[in-house]
């Protein structure tokens, strides 16, 4: 079956540690996007990525960096830089068909905490 | 300021007791309303696509309809497994960004 695999489930980070959130999918999306959740306060964008070898900053991008090497991957490295790092982090992927909006699809998340 | 708005945040009914969840939004240009479904631990699980103002959408005991300005998820005699958090988004304007509500905690109880 399609879909995207996020790893691993937990996290847990050393002060001053970078550490890489996987994100896969099997759907042939060009679109991925990598969202934080805090209870409370929805989906915020991180970033997100149009097509390979292309992405741009989302509303808290900072602190955090990303790559798009294959259209089928794109991690997320959450780096010493991001002091409240302790979140649910959410992967999702779209079609980017021209003329017609496309769902989102998410994985099941990483679960980021600080040691 | 493009934005979407969830109401209530938590709703406890009973089983049976069908009720509305409500998302506003301010979107100028809306090419697409989404619904999803989230479960604690897990990501959102997509539930319906609306377009157009007066578009309705059904699934189970879920149906979902359109107007200009806001959107509603009617949910018909619940059932305890409908417990979950229930999350609105609008894609912003002439971008690939999508805009989220910060959702509806729904408790059914038996």
């Amino acid at each position: 079956d399609g879909g995207i695999t996020q790893s691993p489930k937990y996290l847990f980070r050393k002060e001053g540690q970078n550490v890489t959130l996987s994100c896969e999918q099997n759907l042939n999306h060009d679109a991925m996007y990598w969202y934080r959740q805090d209870p409370g306060q929805g989906l915020r964008l991180i970033y997100y990525s149009q097509i390979v070898n292309d992405f741009q900053k989302g509303d808290i991008a900072e602190g955090y960096s990303v790559s798009r090497e294959k259209k089928e991957s794109f991690p997320l490295t959450v780096t010493s830089a991001q002091k409240n790092p302790t979140a649910f982090y959410l992967c999702a992927s779209s079609a980017r068909e021209a003329g017609s909006n496309q769902p989102q699809h998410f994985g099941d998340g990483t679960r980021l905490s600080i040691l | 300021e493009d934005q979407v708005t969830q109401s209530p945040e938590a709703l406890r009914l009973q089983e049976g007791e069908s009720s509305s969840l409500n998302c506003s939004y301010t979107v100028s240009g809306l090419r697409g309303l989404f619904w999803y479904r989230q479960d604690p631990g897990k990501g959102p699980e997509f539930l319906f696509t609306l377009y157009s103002a007066g578009e309705e959408k059904e699934k189970e005991r879920l149906k979902a309809t359109l107007t200009k300005k806001e959107s509603f998820l009617h949910i018909t005699a619940p059932k305890p497994e409908d417990s979950a958090t229930y999350l609105c988004a609008v894609q912003a304007p002439g971008t690939y960004k999508y805009i989220f509500g910060t959702g509806t905690r729904l408790k059914v109880l038996a």
